[in-house]
């Protein structure tokens, strides 16, 4: 079983609708993240949560809202979808930040 | 303005030859360097690090180099092999723990 699970793998939605990507691991590490990677620019950081109490935004966190709900899950939502918004999207986890992290194998999600 | 630079999209070596990946960063307060690997339809995985107090580190056919003077670093991979095709990602962050930024990444292909 994958430590870092992301659900769905894909997905393709319509423009305003409301989408939610969800992630979930089993490393028991505290630190989660989510990213966004678009051709020639690579990971882009969305939003970050050092444990379930502590959420912060990243460079691109404007379209975006996260929750998490335990150690272990940190969902991604885009509350009105927009064709920009059409990406790779990454969580990670890492034991602290200046740590490699550890990545699902992503969602590509598409929005019409 | 990128942070971290991969000025090559890609490159092609011959298989046994070496691969030799490069990046460059403007942020001088950067410390520690990593470098990821990515195959389709998976998320980035770590390959190897580096901190600003060595120029060198090694992990078997993996070395990365360091020049602070110049904010630049390379991958050699030495001999490259056709399981070594991926796009490699370049990660950096100061030392405090602070979150890592990712270079657009460089796709190698290594010809049998």
């Amino acid at each position: 079983d994958a430590d870092v699970t992301q659900t769905p793998r894909n997905r393709i939605t319509k423009t305003g609708k409301r989408i939610m990507l969800e992630c979930s691991q089993t490393k028991g590490h505290d630190r989660m993240y989510w990213y966004r990677q678009d051709p020639g620019l690579g990971l882009r950081l969305i939003y970050y949560s050092f444990d379930v109490k502590d959420i912060n935004k990243g460079e691109i966190s404007d379209g975006y809202s996260v929750s998490r709900q335990a150690q272990a899950k940190f969902s991604l939502s885009l509350e009105s979808a927009i064709p920009n918004q059409t990406a790779l999207y990454f969580c990670a986890t890492s034991v602290a930040g200046d740590q490699p992290q550890h990545f699902g194998d992503g969602t590509r999600l598409s929005i019409l | 303005d990128q942070q971290v630079k991969q000025n090559s999209p890609s490159l092609s070596v011959q298989e046994g030859r070496i691969s030799i990946l490069n990046c460059d960063y403007t942020n001088s307060m950067f410390d520690y360097f990593l470098w990821y690997k990515k195959y389709p339809a998976e998320g980035p995985t770590f390959l190897i690090s580096i901190s600003s107090i060595k120029d060198k580190n090694e992990d078997g056919r993996f070395t990365v180099f360091l020049n602070k003077s110049a904010k630049h670093l390379s991958l050699h991979i030495v001999p490259s092999q056709p399981g070594d095709s991926a796009v490699y990602f370049c990660a950096a962050s100061p030392y405090y723990g602070q979150n890592f930024v990712f270079g657009p990444g460089t796709r190698l292909s290594v010809l049998p």
